[in-house]
């Protein structure tokens, strides 16, 4: 079946450094989701990316979409202890459906 | 608004019991979702709803059923519950079908 694979599972930084998850897929994407969970939270939507090679801003948080529209990255700049939390990837695969990679958690030490 | 809201937050259930989890939204969204988080395996669909009196299946089905009765309300039932549903459940809604808001969570115990 479909499936969005993240990448790191797991990442420990120190305040301050940068932090980047990737989302990739073997087959094209129709769009690409990012949900973020605080610990003890419940996932929040933050962007969606629809065209190829699509880039997006929020802040210190940059999102971009592959040419190919098989992968997507998220980068964080300067970490914050705000940040902690799993950051998800999705793909909205039509028919009211979305199916969401496994996560990447993010610690930051201070 | 409220936005979503889960009902019970907490629930300790011995195998073979039964329970219904309730979700309620307020921003007149007519789609629905029920989803599973485990450690390590993100979320999962259970069932979803495209709009009152509608229902369908999702990517792990299986043990679990669910009504719309009302716009605002979806609710998730567990028949005859197994250790293997100890998990944490998600309602959300949406309003195009696109973005999802999701509810506090409730989190499930099996005995």
């Amino acid at each position: 079946g479909q499936q969005v694979m993240q990448i790191p599972q797991y990442q420990h930084v120190q305040e301050g450094e940068d932090f980047t998850t990737y989302c990739n897929s073997s087959t094209t994407l129709s769009n690409i989701q990012w949900y973020k969970q605080r610990p003890g939270g419940h996932p929040v939507f933050l962007i969606q990316l629809v065209k190829s090679g699509e880039v997006k801003k929020q802040k210190r948080l940059t999102f971009q979409f592959g040419e190919a529209k098989k992968n997507s990255s998220l980068h964080i700049t300067a970490t914050q202890t705000t940040d902690v939390g799993t950051y998800f990837c999705a793909e909205n695969t039509g028919g009211f459906k979305t199916i969401f990679g496994a996560g990447t958690r993010l610690f930051v030490k201070a | 608004n409220a936005g979503v809201t889960q009902t019970p937050k907490f629930r300790v259930l011995k195998t073979g019991q039964s329970m219904t989890l309730l979700c309620a939204q307020d921003m007149n969204h007519e789609y629905m979702y029920w989803y599973r988080q485990d450690p390590g395996m993100g979320l999962r669909l259970i069932h979803y709803s495209v709009g009152e009196g509608t229902t369908a299946k999702g990517e792990v089905p299986d043990g679990y059923n669910v009504s719309r009765l009302k716009k605002q309300n979806f609710l998730l039932g567990l028949e005859s519950a197994a250790p293997s549903q100890t998990s944490v459940y998600f309602c959300a809604s949406s309003y195009g079908g696109d973005t999802q808001y999701f509810g506090p969570g409730t989190r499930l115990t099996v005995l």
